[in-house]
């Protein structure tokens, strides 16, 4: 079935970056779009952006413009997901999801991304 | 934006049980729309139903949903031990696309 593997947990300094990857397989990269959540420690879920493999157009929510970029590499059949200025808050675990019929119907693993001095 | 309401935020039921869950949203919004996570602890949520009412592959039939408008219902018929978990909302709209309710704790009585 559909598979999407995440890179591995991450510890950076406050104002650092942290570029996190999502390699998808077992279906045609290009005809679904890639969304990335997080999930701070004990809380909900927070819906982050959205990136077309297919054209490459991208949204991010707004609290987040001008700090994250999302990439794909369709050679690869990888999505990226950079976090820019990275706060205490920006710790959490980062969710790679395909997007279907207006859901998230295949999650990656989860990556940690610590925040810490 | 869309801001989804999800009560209660825990219910403590036993196994055997018929759970209800609800959730809100501060605006309409159109059934093909709304869908239904489970997440249980230390894993990625999971896609339980969509379209308001669709049961993703593999959720058990015990699963239904059900809803329009801005109110929508998750039901599990009948508990089973692997049913307890945290779940979510989410709906798709236009700005931002995607939100998500708070989540509703199902503990074990």
């Amino acid at each position: 079935q559909v598979q999407l593997v995440q890179s591995g947990p991450e510890m950076r300094n406050p104002g650092a970056s942290v570029k996190v990857s999502c390699r998808a397989s077992r279906y045609t990269f290009t005809n679904y779009a890639i969304n990335w959540v997080r999930q701070a420690p004990g809380q909900g879920l927070e819906w982050m952006g959205w990136i077309s493999p297919y054209s490459g157009d991208t949204k991010y929510v707004q609290n987040l413009q001008g700090r994250v970029t999302m990439t794909t590499d369709t050679s690869t059949s990888t999505a990226y997901m950079e976090l820019r200025s990275l706060r205490y808050d920006d710790t959490a675990v980062y969710y790679c999801a395909r997007e279907l019929n207006w859901a998230l119907d295949s999650w990656g693993q989860g990556t940690l991304v610590t925040v810490s001095a | 934006e869309i801001v989804l309401t999800q009560s209660p935020g825990t219910l403590s039921l036993s196994p055997g049980e018929r759970a209800t869950l609800s959730c809100r949203a501060s605006q309409s919004v159109s059934s093909s729309y709304l869908a239904w996570y489970q997440q249980k602890r230390g894993q990625a949520p999971r896609l339980l139903i969509y379209g308001a009412s669709s049961r993703a592959t593999g959720t058990p039939d015990r699963f239904s949903g059900s809803g329009s408008g801005t109110d929508f219902t998750l039901t599990i018929s009948r508990l089973e031990p692997e049913d307890f978990a945290v779940y979510y909302c989410q709906q798709y709209g236009s700005s931002p696309p995607y939100t998500f309710g708070q989540g509703t704790k199902l503990e074990i009585k």
